[in-house]
């Protein structure tokens, strides 16, 4: 099946400072990457999608000043949180999704990036 | 709108139980339905899906109907195992998707 990964899967960073996280479909060609953020215990909440060359949307109440998303090419999504704050502590998780054609366009998860602002 | 109503948790079970996770939703169109479990520490990892009324996704020995008309997607497994012990996440895709709130499953010996 269609493979996800993210990097890194842990990040610990001081507050004020900037973090990258990566998202590569290894095997597919992703035109349509998600942003998920997830709490301790609850659901995950759709942060923006991406599509590859174009401007991220981002679901209403995400500061896309906070959170730069960027889908450069057709295999990586890049979020940034900028000037990270202990609330933005969190998981991150991405999707992609393949829309070759003939293919169900299903999305795959990666395995997640822990975040601790400190 | 489109949304997922999943059963709270936690859900506690002996090795080899019956297990049912309830799922409804909602949904202006014709969704996919999923099911997804994650581990701790991990990610999501998709269990099973149906695309479409009456479909059957299945394994691992799960499996959930697509059932249009009670607009479910029930999860349900025979005999479960200590192994199983993890949250489970109800989700329809509709352009993007929708997750329920998840429900922890955990299994004692």
């Amino acid at each position: 099946g269609a493979v996800v990964s993210q990097h890194p899967s842990w990040v610990i960073c001081k507050s004020g400072t900037s973090v990258k996280i990566e998202c590569r479909s290894l095997d597919f060609q992703a035109t349509t990457m998600f942003w998920y953020r997830q709490f301790p215990k609850q659901s995950l909440m759709l942060m923006a999608t991406s599509n590859e060359g174009s401007k991220a949307t981002y679901e209403q109440g995400v500061e896309k000043d906070k959170f730069l998303i960027n889908h450069a090419s057709l295999t990586l999504s890049t979020l940034t949180v900028t000037s990270a704050h202990p609330e933005d502590s969190s998981f991150y998780i991405c999707s992609a999704r393949d829309h070759r054609e003939g293919i169900y366009n299903e999305q795959f998860f990666g395995p997640g990036t822990r975040l601790t602002v400190l | 709108g489109n949304s997922v109503t999943q059963m709270e948790g936690p859900v506690t079970l002996s090795e080899e139980a019956f297990l049912t996770i309830n799922c409804t939703y909602t949904a202006t169109g014709y969704p996919s339905l999923f099911w997804y479990v994650q581990y701790p520490g991990e990610g999501l990892q998709l269990l099973l899906k149906a695309t479409k009324a009456d479909d059957k996704g299945s394994n691992k020995g799960f499996e959930a109907t697509y059932r249009k008309e009670t607009t479910s997607f029930h999860l349900e497994k025979g005999s479960v195992q200590v192994s199983d012990s993890a949250v489970y996440f109800c989700a329809l895709d509709f352009n993007k998707f929708y997750f329920g709130s998840g429900t922890k499953l955990n299994v004692k010996p």
